[in-house]
């Protein structure tokens, strides 16, 4: 059971450049969520999918798009990266409402952007 | 704006006693609270999970709820240097939305 699969789990981008993170879940969860994760600045959600075929801002969105491909898959692209989006970036998934133990988290990207 | 605030630490325990990890929060809806911890360079994990007032125990952890006080705290007995991690405390909102406190980071001086 691989539980949250993100890839890559580090990549350098230039400025400028764009570039997808891919996230699979296989436990059948109705709802993902990308995170951003900052020194001293805890966990910050980007964008979330309460369930297939809709998303949702966050806290943090600009800069930022996604997609939910089907139940499974939730990837966040960066259009034209910048430094200040040099950070970890965490996908999880959760069942909601029936079932709800907290989220699952993918093993995490860490991106930097120079 | 519904908030959770944790001390960011570092707390210090030595080894073998008990590390006590505190949390409030804002929304007087939350019904739902968890713990995830956090070793460096790796993904939160959850460890518990409490929903009515009082304690609640797995192993050697407790997590502790009171909702009138709002207050959420997770104790960790005969504290061992692999518990060294940052704990996050998180509070299910009525979107079934996860709302995260910065985490305590904890060190076990052996």
């Amino acid at each position: 059971n691989a539980g949250v699969t993100q890839t890559p789990k580090f990549q350098v981008l230039k400025t400028g450049q764009s570039m997808t993170l891919q996230c699979a879940q296989d436990m059948n969860h109705n709802s993902m969520y990308w995170y951003r994760q900052d020194p001293g600045m805890g966990l910050r959600l980007i964008y979330y999918s309460a369930s297939e075929g809709t998303t949702d801002k966050g806290e943090v969105p600009n800069g930022y798009n996604v997609s939910r491909l089907n139940k499974r898959e939730f990837s966040l692209r960066l259009e034209s990266a910048a430094p200040s989006q040099t950070s970890v970036y965490f996908c999880a998934s959760s069942e909601v409402p029936e079932g709800f133990n907290g989220y699952t988290f993918g093993s995490g990207t860490r991106l930097t952007v120079v | 704006q519904k908030e959770v605030e944790q001390n960011s630490g570092p707390l210090s325990v030595p080894e073998g006693a008990i590390a006590s990890l505190n949390c409030t929060y804002s929304d007087r809806v939350s019904q739902s609270f968890f713990w995830y911890r956090q070793y460096s360079g790796k993904s939160p994990e959850l460890i518990m999970s409490i929903y009515s007032n009082g304690d609640k125990e797995d192993g050697r952890f407790t997590a502790q709820l009171n909702k009138a006080s709002q207050y959420v705290s997770l104790l960790i007995r005969d504290s061992q240097p692999s518990d060294s991690a940052t704990y996050l405390c998180a509070a299910l909102d009525s979107n079934y939305q996860l709302i995260w406190g910065a985490g305590t980071k904890l060190i076990i001086k052996p």
